[in-house]
């Protein structure tokens, strides 16, 4: 069964680089049917995508964030990993890792969330 | 804001249908499938429904999506205490060079 687990430092202080990996486990890493994402929820509020990664290290990111994100992949360990420079409050969220799915059809080409890590909390404060 | 408009709120006594809604624009539901995810408190989103109208393995058949135009639904039937939780459609936005985006979220109280 597929596993995503998130980590890395909890507390970040402003202005520094907020790192986080997401080590997958139990499942097909370097498959050409799956990208790999990034979502973020601050306290209290909805869902924000971060970016994506697919395996051959091809991103794609959230407009808004994308100046300072950075997201890559490690295939020989089956992990990727999210970088975001200077941060802020606002940065304060529970992360998660998520596979995303890919496909296409007679209608649309598609990829969604389908399989997501528990999250882990990040703080920035100094 | 959201770019996916989605009420905050939405209720029902057990055994009731529900349904929330969840609005968008041409360039995002309406060009590209809808999601719904469900986050019971404190735990991580779990997919719900995918490409609209499917249902993961798993996902009891009292769970329903639909879509028209720029707008998506989720119907939940024959509601039960377990529900209550936070629900999210999402998609696809071609404008900005492409991005995910969610709705705010509705929180669903089982009376």
């Amino acid at each position: 069964q597929l596993q995503l687990q998130e980590w890395g430092p909890g507390l970040v202080k402003p202005s520094e680089t907020l790192s986080l990996t997401c080590t997958v486990s139990g499942g097909s890493f370097n498959s050409s049917s799956y990208y790999w994402g990034w979502i973020r929820q601050p306290p209290g509020k909805g869902l924000e995508w971060v970016g994506s990664a697919y395996y051959s290290g091809t991103t794609y990111y959230n407009p808004s964030l994308k100046s300072r994100v950075t997201i890559s992949v490690d295939t020989s360990k089956n992990q990727f990993s999210l970088k975001v420079n200077s941060v802020t409050a606002a940065d304060t969220a529970v992360y998660y890792c998520a596979r995303q799915y890919a496909g296409v059809d007679a209608v649309f080409d598609y990829y969604y969330m389908d399989v997501w890590g528990k999250g882990t909390t990040v703080i920035v404060s100094s | 804001q959201s770019v996916l408009t989605q009420p905050p709120s939405a209720s029902g006594t057990p055994g009731q249908r529900v349904t929330i809604s969840c609005s968008g624009r041409s360039s995002d539901i309406g060009s590209n499938y809808v999601y719904w995810y469900q986050q019971l408190p404190g735990t991580a989103p779990k997919l719900l429904i995918y490409r609209n109208n499917k249902r993961p393995s798993g996902v009891p058949d009292r769970f329903s999506g639909s879509k028209s135009g720029t707008s998506a639904s989720l119907a939940i039937s024959g509601l039960r205490s377990e529900d209550e939780a936070d629900y999210y459609c999402a998609t696809w936005d071609d404008s900005l060079s492409g991005r995910w985006v969610f709705g705010g979220g509705t929180k669903l109280t089982v009376l």
